[in-house]
């Protein structure tokens, strides 16, 4: 079966701009979760997302916000880009809490 | 605050050998505890997961062991192959309150032919 898949894979944006980021879970999963990664910060939770609501949300500022459509794919989006957003952002899909998480390949974004 | 940790950033094995990988944390309330490995360029693939109330979990060539009153965990890979080359994190998932899923910050393996 389909994997998660994360699109676009790369992406260059310059401070100030927003960017939107997809993500298709495996089919069947409801449960998504967005994480960001950084050298040395490891994986930092973002939010997670179930049946079209926000369940659970990090420790980020409000310029990342996220939403889940009825076929459980999910976009997040960050606006007001900071050379400190750059990283690999990573999304996951669960059958629900407490599963093993199965990752997409992650959307690298730039900022410039 | 970082609540699950990895204090070794790199390790390598022999081949054949086993590998040792180590996690500690901090809040006694985590329900599940969970090991990813990540190749270069690749989202982490779930390896194997352990839940409280257990002290160990075996999958094939990798085992998971929990020492709750240590509060540390360990992932044991016997035997190493050079395909296990990767990085390695260690997740807890707290349930009950506030949801948790935090992961350590990655143990590089590298297993030598």
């Amino acid at each position: 079966k389909a994997g998660v898949t994360q699109t676009p894979r790369y992406l260059i944006k310059t401070r100030g701009q927003q960017v939107t980021l997809s993500c298709s879970p495996i089919s069947g999963h409801r449960s998504v979760s967005w994480y960001q990664q950084t050298p040395g910060q490891g994986l930092q939770f973002l939010f997670e997302y179930f049946s079209e609501t926000q369940r659970n949300k990090g420790n980020f500022p409000g310029r990342f916000s996220g939403r889940q459509f009825s076929n459980s794919r999910s976009e997040m989006n960050v606006s007001t880009l900071e050379l400190g957003d750059s990283a690999l952002y990573l999304c996951a899909s669960s059958l629900d809490t407490g599963y093993g998480y199965t990752f997409g390949s992650g959307t690298r974004l730039t900022v410039v | 605050d970082q609540q699950v940790k990895q204090n070794s950033p790199s390790l390598s094995v022999q081949e054949g050998r086993i590998s040792i990988l180590n996690c500690d944390y901090t809040n006694s309330m985590f329900d599940y505890f969970l090991w990813y490995k990540k190749y270069p360029a690749e989202g982490p693939t779930f390896l194997i997961s352990i839940s409280s109330i257990k002290d160990k979990n075996e999958d094939g060539r990798f085992t998971v062991f929990l020492n709750k009153s240590a509060k540390h965990l360990s992932l044991h890979i016997v035997p190493s192959q050079p395909g296990d080359s990767a990085v390695y994190f260690c997740a807890a998932i707290l349930t009950s309150g506030t949801y948790k899923y935090i992961f350590g910050t990655g143990t590089r393996l590298k297993v030598l032919a």
